[in-house]
């Protein structure tokens, strides 16, 4: 167990339709990171936020959309969903986000999206 | 962009053989990442390598950097069963102030008794 826990494991919804993906990280963990996990495109870096500011952007939708409140849990929005969106998506946190010295991203046990 | 390539993306071995899994990166980084997954699980971390040269070892699991090369790989020793899962190799953009992995493909081991 990594201490990231994500809400909910498994998600079933229709395309078109909007979800909302719920990650709480380490506790003293300020950075938080999404990552979508699918058959055909890997293991994709999305966004990252440090202590409530985004830090970084990777190939994230602009139907998708994250933030990262004041006690440090984030939630990635997901809208007008297409059966592609279909994918698993990790959350990991880590203590400051810069990767220096031994700082290790840790893996919540993310959310499998099936979108029908 | 940065590129990572893993080879092989499969691979079955026999238990108590040895092998070497490669991770090629396409753009200069001094920080490479090596993760295992279980089937429907999550990542776990197994080896931060920050510098040219570095060495880890973890059970029957180790892993090298050669950032001239831009060459990482895991060596696997007398592998058990245990062993089976996907491992991937990840490496940070450079870049100031973010931490954003860019993952090879991995890399899917199954050891066969």
């Amino acid at each position: 167990d990594s201490g990231v826990t994500q809400t909910p494991k498994h998600l079933i919804t229709a395309t078109g339709q909007r979800v909302t993906l719920r990650c709480s990280p380490r506790s003293g963990d300020l950075s938080v990171y999404w990552y979508q996990q699918s058959l055909d495109q890997g293991l994709q870096f999305l966004i990252q936020y440090y202590n409530g500011e985004e830090r970084a952007k990777g190939n994230i939708l602009e139907r998708f959309s994250a933030q990262q409140f004041p006690d440090l849990h984030s939630e990635l929005n997901l809208s007008s969903l297409e059966l592609g969106d279909s994918a698993l998506y990790f959350c990991a946190s880590s203590v400051g986000g810069t990767g220096w010295g031994q700082e290790t991203q840790y893996f919540g046990p993310g959310t499998r999206l099936l979108v029908l | 962009e940065l590129k990572v390539e893993q080879n092989p993306l499969f691979l079955s071995m026999q238990e108590g053989k040895n092998y070497t899994i490669y991770c090629n990166y396409s753009t200069t980084s001094d920080r490479l990442y090596w993760y295992r997954q279980d089937p429907g699980k999550s990542l776990e971390s197994l080896f931060v390598l920050l510098s040219n040269g570095a060495v880890k070892q973890e059970g029957r699991l180790m892993a090298s950097l050669d950032t001239k090369a831009r060459l990482s790989t895991l060596h696997i020793t007398a592998a058990v069963h245990d062993l089976s899962a996907t491992y991937f190799c990840a490496v940070v953009l450079p870049g100031a102030g973010s931490y954003q992995l860019t993952f090879g493909k991995g890399t899917k081991l199954s050891v066969i008794p």
